[in-house]
Order: C-alpha cells, then sequence, then structure tokens
C-alpha cells in the first residue's frame, strides 16, 4: 500500500537556524512528492513539488527539498526560519492507482521561537 | 484571478441531518476534489469530479456523494450525520490533464453534535 509517513509530530527550531521537516515514502514506481503548508483554520497552500529532475527542489517562501530515491525521503528544509513559518505542514504522494489522489502524511507542526 | 472559494465556511448539524458543502474551482480550472480533515489528521480523499462525474472515489461510505456543475463548481452532500463526521472539508480544483497539482480552498469546519 501506498503511505506516507511524517515521523515528528513537532519541530522546534529558534529564528534563523536552518531546519528539516522528515517525510518519507512508499510508492511503487516513481513518486509525485508535494509539500503542503496549513496556517490556522486555513486550507492548503502549495510549497513544493517533486516530479522528476533536480533531487533538490526549490519552491515558495524560501523553502527546498530534497528527494533521496534510496532513502525514499523528501525531507523539506529551510536555510534560516522566520517566526511566521510556524505552522502545519504536510507531505504527499500521488497515488499511483488512483492519479487524481493524494495520500497525505499526518502533518508536522512547526514551532519557530524568536 | 480569484482562488478556490468554499461555502459555508463553518456549519453546525445535528445527528442524523443532511448537509451541502460547496466549492468554486480557481478559475480555469474543471476538476474538482473533495477530501476530509479530522481534527489532528491529514486530510482524506473523498472523491473527484470531472466533466460532471465521479471520476475516482476514496474509502467513504455512500452517505458521501457529490456533484459537479457545468460551470465546474461542485457541492458535496453528506446525509444521515453521524458525530464522528465532523471535521474540515477541503476542495481542490486542478487541471484535468494536470490532476496532481492541486490548489485547496480553505475549508468549510462542519460540527455534528
Amino acid at each position: 500500500a501506498q503511505s506516507v509517513a511524517q515521523p515528528e509530530d513537532q519541530v522546534n527550531v529558534a529564528e534563523g537556524n536552518p531546519l528539516t521537516v522528515k517525510c518519507t515514502y512508499s510508492v511503487s514506481g516513481n513518486p509525485y512528492l508535494f509539500w503542503y503548508v496549513q496556517y490556522p483554520n486555513r486550507g492548503l497552500q502549495f510549497l513544493l513539488k517533486y516530479i522528476t529532475g533536480d533531487n533538490l527542489v526549490k519552491g515558495s517562501y524560501g523553502f527546498e527539498a530534497e528527494f533521496n530515491k534510496s532513502q525514499t525521503s523528501f525531507h523539506l528544509k529551510k536555510p534560516s526560519a522566520l517566526v511566521s513559518d510556524s505552522a502545519l505542514y504536510f507531505c504527499a504522494v500521488r497515488d499511483i492507482s488512483n492519479t487524481g489522489k493524494l495520500i497525505f502524511g499526518q502533518g508536522t507542526t512547526l514551532q519557530v521561537k524568536p | 484571478d480569484a482562488g478556490v472559494t468554499q461555502s459555508p465556511t463553518h456549519l453546525i448539524k445535528t445527528r442524523g441531518q443532511q448537509v451541502t458543502l460547496r466549492c468554486s474551482p480557481k478559475s480555469g480550472h474543471d476538476t474538482v476534489s473533495w477530501y476530509q480533515q479530522a481534527l489532528g489528521q491529514g486530510p482524506q480523499f473523498i472523491f473527484q469530479y470531472y466533466e460532471e462525474e465521479e471520476r475516482q472515489r476514496g474509502n467513504f461510505p455512500d452517505r458521501f456523494s457529490g456533484h459537479q456543475f457545468p460551470n465546474y463548481s461542485s457541492e458535496l452532500n453528506v446525509n444521515a450525520l453521524l458525530l464522528g463526521d465532523s471535521a474540515l472539508y477541503l476542495c481542490a480544483s486542478s487541471l484535468r490533464d494536470r490532476v496532481h497539482e492541486q490548489y485547496f480552498g480553505p475549508g468549510t469546519r462542519l460540527t455534528v453534535t
């Protein structure tokens, strides 16, 4: 079965420090991978995607993610965290057999402290 | 360029009642997907509509049904509401040939009492 795992419920970082939010996936074939961010009482906002090509994907608001096929990971990163980055982050993968369906992880809360 | 809009923002219903949620896709998009996000969980795929027909469906009972109109807007209907149906319902729109690139609306918060 296809799945996405976000092993950390919460990540705490100090403002200005680099941040990493982890994601691993399980899917047959070549994965389509996504990161979304959700602010309180809001819908999901698209950050970035990996479909093919360079393993380092750059996205919105200074975020980037590294696709690692051997480790089946797609970790979200940012060189310097901002307090305004504090939110709930979701990793997702496209379902191979149901291409209109995105499979989401449980989410990771990022807390950036001043 | 208007993004995905949903109405209402919040809704409170009683167990056993029926509810209808509405979604207008992003301008130019022709495909609408619905997701249920329970508290503390990631979104779960309910179904997807294209050309006014249900094309894909997730693991949800028949109490969940939908409709797509000629202008591509969509409705999600839930019958015989259960307490467990309380969740944030998200609508996402996309282009049919790039269906994985989904843009989400702000959601409708449904509370069943």
